[in-house]
């Protein structure tokens, strides 16, 4: 099993650009989740999808932010402008309804470092 | 509102001793209940879990958890720190229902001296 695939690892790029962050949950997993992980502010949900449906984009911080699934094997995060402030590791998780609907075990990917100058 | 609280930001721990993470939380219910794992550079990576029965929990990397319903509390251990054990380490409470948000402590960072 893959595990959960973040790209990039690392990205570095200029106030206003625009930056794409990609997540490929783990086959056969059904939720999908976008955190952002900061010393300030510790580690916050943004959105979290079920059946690639939006289900919760409550933490997404403005209309800067952006996220879609339009596959169950493919979620995109996107900052257009990016801004220093949104510098932060961003974390892509997956989890498995099971029958029953018990437990939410969630599997992180190894996330992106985000540096925005 | 849900919270889960880890009061200790910082612990220091000798190798070959023991450690205790604490972990509180405030719930309208019993929550499910989570102790992640993360390394340096690294994703988390879950450690043990609590859904029901014994409340003694057993995870990988010889650690184990309590789940203290009274107290509302589900404090991590392990009996002998391995300098490998160094991370950052994070309690998360989950609802019993079809709504899948985790909320996590602010995390406990253990470093391990030789």
């Amino acid at each position: 099993d893959a595990g959960v695939i973040q790209s990039p690892r690392h990205e570095v790029t200029e106030m206003g650009q625009e930056v794409t962050l990609r997540c490929k949950p783990i086959s056969g997993h059904n939720s999908l989740f976008w955190y952002r992980q900061t010393m300030m502010r510790g580690l916050e949900l943004l959105i979290y999808f079920n059946n690639n449906v939006p289900i919760d984009d409550s933490g997404m911080p403005e209309d800067r932010f952006s996220a879609k699934m339009p596959n169950a094997s493919f979620s995109t995060l996107k900052i257009q402008p990016s801004e220093p402030r949104d510098s932060a590791v961003y974390f892509c998780a997956s989890s498995q309804k099971p029958s029953g609907g018990l437990g939410n075990e969630q599997f992180f990917g190894p996330g992106t470092r985000l540096t925005v100058l | 509102a849900q919270s889960v609280t880890q009061p200790d930001i910082h612990i220091t721990v000798s190798e070959g001793a023991s450690l205790e993470l604490r972990c509180n939380y405030s719930y309208g219910a019993t929550p499910y209940l989570f102790w992640y794992v993360q390394s340096p550079g690294q994703g988390l990576q879950l450690l043990l879990k609590y859904f029901s029965g014994d409340t003694l929990v057993q995870g990988i990397k010889g650690f184990e958890a309590e789940f203290k319903r009274s107290q509302s509390s589900f404090n991590l251990r392990k009996p002998s720190v391995h300098w490998s054990d160094a991370a950052e380490y994070f309690c998360a409470v989950g609802p019993r229902s079809n709504d899948y948000k985790l909320s996590f402590g602010a995390g406990t960072t253990v470093t391990v001296r030789a």
